[in-house]
């Protein structure tokens, strides 16, 4: 069964340094989003991104942020300057092209660790 | 503003009991309604989902949810747990023209032997 992958599994970093996350969307989805879980906290929505532009963000999503589908497999969240509060559980996901309220599919998650 | 409302932060069952986790949503519109499980160290994996079809929704692993729009609830229910079933569950809401996803803050499931 296909599934969204993430790398890495666990990111520690240093206050002010950038960071990468990765996804590998299902192959066929066309759709694609970001979440994020901050500890002991609800998921909450980031953005999502459809045909090579940002569909939809939150208040979270400010100029820190940034999204990018580099080829045809990968959609990486950028974050370019990390803030202590920046630490998190970062989910990806993906659905096709379908019903708005088609399914996502999510990713493991990638734990983020600012210092 | 659409919201959803996980009542038990924590819910634990004997093996071979029923399990009920409940759920409570507020939305302006015509709400789609999924439940979704994550399992440590998993992703989020969707147990079920309503979207103006049958009240009653059946999903994987014998869960199934029903949709009261009165009640505006969407209560999780499960006849007879198995160990497997310990994990965190999500109630999330999504409305309108918007694929945005609004999660509850989850119940812990624990099952006892």
């Amino acid at each position: 069964e296909p599934e969204v992958t993430q790398t890495p599994s666990h990111q520690v970093t240093q206050m002010g340094q950038e960071v990468i996350l990765r996804c590998v969307p299902i192959s066929n989805h066309l759709y694609f989003y970001w979440y994020r879980q901050i500890l002991g906290q609800k998921v909450e929505f980031l953005v999502s991104f459809y045909n090579n532009e940002i569909s939809e963000k939150s208040e979270i999503f400010d100029d820190q942020f940034s999204v990018e589908r580099p080829d045809g497999s990968n959609f990486t969240l950028k974050i370019r300057s990390t803030k202590l509060e920046d630490s998190a559980m970062y989910f990806c996901a993906s659905r096709g092209l379908g019903a708005v309220a088609d399914t996502q599919y999510f990713g493991p998650g990638t734990r983020l660790t600012v210092l | 503003a659409q919201s959803v409302t996980q009542l038990d932060s924590h819910v634990s069952v004997s093996e071979g009991t029923p399990v009920l986790l409940r759920c409570n949503y507020s939305s302006s519109y015509s709400p789609s309604l999924f439940w979704y499980v994550q399992h440590p160290n998993k992703g989020l994996q969707l147990l079920l989902k309503y979207t103006s079809a049958a009240t009653l929704v059946k999903g994987i692993n014998g869960f199934e949810a029903e949709f009261k729009k009165s009640e505006t609830s969407f209560h999780l229910t499960k006849p007879s747990a198995h160990m497997s079933d310990a994990a965190e569950y999500f109630c999330v809401v999504s409305e309108g023209n918007t694929d945005k996803l609004i999660f509850g803050t989850g119940t812990r499931l624990q099952v006892f032997p």
